[in-house]
């Protein structure tokens, strides 16, 4: 089955670019949406179809996805972005089911 | 903007059935896909299944065989129920709007999130 990896954590200073990997089998032929989540809180959409970001999301948060990788990018990291991030896209290809990336937990240092 | 809030018992016993309900707010419940997705203590996030307002349902398969979802347009919610629980069902549920795109979906709005624990 469809599997999403994601590294464990990524550390950045603030101010600085943190960028958070999706690695996917051919993921880039698929949709991927990216999600925030801060300790006991829902997640929250921040990236969604590759690069568009929902309104009230700031434009330092952008996507990117080909091959089998694909990336959220924080730019000018501020302290309120440490949080848990997850990618998830559609596997419509045999079991058609939402799938969600392993997470990654972005600390600024 | 919508809201979404779950609501059902905390603790359910090993074997018994799980029941949430959500109640949207803020926006009608017609015309778009619901969706429920879990998340064990300190793990990742499960997608559970989603219901379209019309009553078609799609479910992950590792829990098909123990899930449904329904759906009442008339009080503007929709359910859950998850049959013959083990402690590995013991996760925060949430519910949420799930948003369809070319070939895939993906999540807008989430409620809170419940924590259900199932122990004896």
């Amino acid at each position: 089955s469809y599997v999403l990896t994601q590294p464990p954590s990524v550390s950045v200073a603030p101010g600085q670019t943190a960028r958070i990997t999706c690695d996917g089998n051919n993921i880039g032929s698929k949709s991927v949406h990216w999600y925030q989540q801060k300790p006991g809180q829902a997640p929250v959409l921040v990236v969604y179809d590759d690069n568009d970001r929902p309104s009230g999301v700031p434009e330092r948060f952008s996507g990117s996805n080909s091959g089998n990788t694909a990336t959220l990018t924080i730019s000018r990291v501020e302290a309120g972005d440490e949080a848990d991030y997850f990618c998830q896209v559609w596997d419509g290809s045999s079991d058609h089911r939402g799938l969600f990336g392993t997470g990654t937990k972005v600390t600024v240092l | 903007q919508v809201h979404l809030q779950e609501s059902g018992p905390g603790l359910v016993k090993p074997s018994e059935t799980l029941s949430l309900t959500c109640t949207v707010s803020g926006g009608s419940i017609n015309n778009h896909y619901w969706s429920w997705i879990r998340q064990p203590p300190g793990e990742g996030l499960e997608w559970i299944g989603f219901i379209y307002y019309n009553g078609i349902t799609n479910y992950n398969p590792s829990l098909k065989s123990r899930v449904t979802i329904s759906v009442d347009t008339s009080k503007n919610q929709f359910s859950l129920r998850l049959r013959s629980v083990t402690a590995a069902d013991t996760a925060v549920y949430f519910c949420a709007r799930a948003m369809y795109s070319p070939y895939s979906y993906y999540f807008d709005s989430w409620g809170q999130g419940t924590l259900v624990t199932v122990s004896s």
